[in-house]
Order: structure tokens, then sequence, then C-alpha cells
């Protein structure tokens, strides 16, 4: 089955503590990207990645990282994470149009 | 399941009856346009997508409009089902002009009685 999974589905960490969203897709799909979902404010892109090792700023990247070892993978990183990354997070990956939505990240910074 | 928004435009509709959901979009330079529903606690899924050549574009039971004068992207349900009930929102793109960061609409709620 054709499919954008994210890991994990929720997580409550604490400011400052190192975490990684995992994010894998399984439609040999170049292009990658995050997002994250807030009431009222809609989806906003963080990152994107056009391929292998070529990744870009979205509309809000500060406070996230991202790579793009393998085609299949784009992890997001936050390396000291802040209440105000509390947040829905989407991974998405897509072919020329169509783009394919993970399951979302309910992440809470305490 | 997870909220995606609050104080969301609401539309609320009868099975069976026709559903138009609107979407004004910023940028003049954007080419390219896609509907979402998102239903709660899942992530958006893809429903039907025009490029800024066409004016509308038809798919199963969905039809989208786009009025490039004014802005303005329609969505159009067929004979609406319970299960239609979700968040719908527009996203816009400037894919002729590099850009690949498309700008998303804050959605609106759509509720259908049976």
């Amino acid at each position: 089955e054709a499919q954008v999974t994210q890991n994990p589905r929720y997580l409550i960490t604490v400011t400052g503590k190192k975490l990684t969203v995992t994010c894998s897709q399984n439609m040999n799909h170049e292009y990658m990207s995050w997002y994250r979902q807030d009431p009222g404010l809609g989806l906003r892109q963080i990152y994107y990645s056009m391929n292998v090792e070529v990744t870009d700023k979205g509309d809000v990247p500060e406070g996230y990282k991202v790579s793009r070892k393998e085609k299949r993978n784009f992890p997001l990183i936050l390396e000291s994470p802040s209440p105000n990354q509390t947040s829905l997070y989407f991974c998405a990956s897509r072919n020329r149009g169509e783009q394919f939505f993970g399951p979302g990240t309910r992440l809470t910074v305490l | 399941g997870e909220s995606v928004g609050l104080h969301l435009p609401t539309l609320s509709v009868q099975e069976g009856d026709n559903s138009i959901i609107n979407c004004a979009y910023s940028n003049s330079a954007s080419d390219y346009f896609i509907w979402y529903k998102q239903e709660s606690g899942k992530g958006p899924q893809f429903i039907i997508d025009i490029r800024s050549n066409m004016d509308k574009r038809q798919g199963q039971r969905v039809t989208v409009l786009l009025n490039k004068t004014v802005k303005h992207l329609s969505l159009q349900i067929a004979a609406t089902q319970p299960g239609d009930s979700a968040v719908y929102f527009c996203a816009e793109s400037n894919i002729g002009g590099g850009s690949y960061i498309p700008t998303f609409g804050r959605g609106t709620s759509l509720i259908v009685h049976p």
C-alpha cells in the first residue's frame, strides 16, 4: 500500500530535549516536505526536499532541521524544542502534482 | 479526533444536497491549485487539482472552478454524503515561478446531516 508513515504519532517532551520525528514514504517520490498545522493558521511548510541531499527552507524553518540521506526518509529534527513548537506536524511526499500526507504527529513541548 | 482549526467557517448541508466551498487566494502569479479534505485525526487528502490554464476540472462527484480574474477557487461536491463531512482547504503554488512552497487556506468545515 502506497503510504507516508510518521513516528511517533504523539509525543510530549520538555523544553530543550532534542527530538526527531521520522518520516518514510514507499512511493519512490523525489519531493518530500514537512508542515506544521496550528489552529487559525492552517498548514505552513517548514522544510522541503527536492531529492536526496537537497533541502530548502519553507515558510517557518526556524528551530528545525532536516536531512535527506536517502530517498524514502526525511526526518524532522528539533535540536532544542520550545513551547511554541507545540503543534501538529505532517510529512508529505509528492510526485508531479498529488501530494500524499502522513497521519500526523502531535507534539507537545512543556 | 484532532482539532485542525478553531472558528473555521462552517457549511452545513443535508445529505443529497450539492455543496459549494469557496476559497479566495492571494497571489495572482499562482498557477497551480489543489483542494484537500482533512477528516478528524487524519492527514490532508488530495481531492482534485487545477492549473491556471483551465477554469474548470471535474472529478468523481467533485468539480473545481477557477476564476483568475477575482482570484477565486471553488469546490463543488455533488450529492453530498455523511462521509464528506470534513475540513476542506485549498492550496496555491507558483510552480512556473519555481516556488515549491504552497500557501494553504485556513479551511472550511463541511457538516453533512443525514
